[in-house]
Parts: C-alpha cells; sequence; structure tokens
C-alpha cells in the first residue's frame, strides 16, 4: 500500500514563529503537490515539485522535494494568521498516474 | 475562482434517501474527481471520470455512484443514506487523467439527519 504520511497532523503556533510540516513516504513519486484548504472550501494548490532536490519558494513558503524523491517539506517562515489551513500533499508514485493524498496538517496561527 | 462549479452547496436530506450532486468541470477539462471529506479529516478519494469513461475508483461505497456526462459534467449519486455520509463531497477536474493539478469546486455540504 502505498502511503503519503504528513507530520504533524496539527500545529499551532504564533504569528511571527517558523514552522515546517513534513509529507513522508516509503515510495518514490515522479512528482508531488502541495494544496491548502481552507475551511469550508476546496483545495488550492500552492506548488508541484518534480526533480529531486528541487526547491521552491511561495513568497514566505518554501517547499523541498526530497533527493530519492520519497519526501516532501514545506517550511513557512514569519507565519501569518492568514496562512491558517489544512496544508495537504498529493503524489503520484512512479508507474501510477493516480495520485495519492497524505491526511494533512491542521495550521493554525494566532495573532 | 477555479472555474469548478457544484450545485447544491448545502443539502440536508433524512436517513435512507438518495441525493444527487452536480460537478461543472472547468472549461477543456476532461478529468473529473469526488471525494469526500469528513469533518477535519483529510480527503477520500471515491472515483474519476475521463471524457465520459470511469478511469480509477477509491473507497467509493456501493450505495454511491456517479457518472460523466458528454457535456462532461458529472453527478455523484448517494443513495440509502447514513448518518455517516455527512460530510463535505468535492468535485475537482483537470486538464486530463494523471497527475496534473487538480481544480477543487466549493463543495457540497451533506447533512444527513
Amino acid at each position: 500500500t502505498q502511503l503519503l504520511e504528513q507530520s504533524p497532523q496539527f500545529l499551532s503556533i504564533q504569528e511571527g514563529e517558523n514552522l515546517t510540516v513534513y509529507c513522508n513516504s516509503s515510495s518514490v513519486f515522479s512528482s508531488l503537490q502541495w494544496y491548502r484548504q481552507e475551511p469550508g472550501e476546496g483545495p488550492v494548490l500552492l506548488v508541484t515539485v518534480v526533480t529531486g532536490g528541487e526547491v521552491k519558494k511561495l513568497k514566505r513558503l518554501t517547499f523541498q522535494f526530497g533527493d530519492a524523491r520519497k519526501d516532501s517539506s514545506l517550511h513557512i517562515t514569519a507565519a501569518q494568521p492568514g496562512d491558517t489551513g489544512l496544508y495537504l500533499c498529493a503524489g503520484a508514485p512512479l508507474g501510477n498516474y493516480q495520485l495519492i493524498w497524505g491526511a494533512g496538517t491542521k495550521l493554525i496561527i494566532k495573532p | 475562482d477555479s472555474g469548478v462549479t457544484q450545485t447544491p452547496k448545502h443539502l440536508i436530506t433524512a436517513t435512507g434517501q438518495r441525493v444527487t450532486l452536480r460537478c461543472s468541470p472547468r472549461s477543456g477539462d476532461l478529468s473529473v474527481y469526488w471525494y469526500q471529506q469528513s469533518l477535519d479529516q483529510g480527503l477520500q478519494f471515491l472515483i474519476q471520470y475521463y471524457n465520459g469513461e470511469e478511469r480509477a475508483k477509491g473507497n467509493i461505497l456501493e450505495r454511491f455512484s456517479a457518472q460523466q456526462f458528454p457535456d462532461l459534467h458529472s453527478e455523484l449519486n448517494l443513495s440509502s443514506l447514513e448518518l455517516g455520509d455527512s460530510a463535505l463531497y468535492f468535485c475537482a477536474s483537470s486538464v486530463r487523467t494523471g497527475p496534473y493539478e487538480q481544480y477543487f469546486g466549493p463543495g457540497t455540504r451533506l447533512t444527513v439527519t
């Protein structure tokens, strides 16, 4: 069974702090996507990483794909209340076009 | 606005009933996906259609069924509803089948009483 494990499941921090959330698997992925979902809305794609070791930045968010393409991380610098939401990773295992989804990290940034 | 529309936005019904959720994908997208999300849970993939044909099945109950029509809109039918079916149901679309970006609709919140 191919699984994507996200950690932590829940994180509540103060505005201005830094944080990192993780998406891990024992499987190799051809690509991996990160989505953010705000309460009552559908997920929205933040980034897709494809190459092992790839780093992508989106303002204060930094995404990294592991060298072996089995894991990814999302680092947020100086978190703001607007970063609050459910962060989901989704990956396409090698040889399988179907995306599999992690269970998500629920992030709350307190003002 | 993702370009994906879902109706209705809210639905309240009783146990044992049957409901139909509707989704219109983004213009040009051929793939439609259905997901279920229970309170404070992640997304559970139900089923995917590509250009009218069923492409992949996830954890979809036998009481649930779906189809994609020639105009590419899709419907998810939920029957013999149980209290545990209460959840947000999302439709997503992508340009074609594969690990492409999925664009999500606003969801239908189903409450079974």
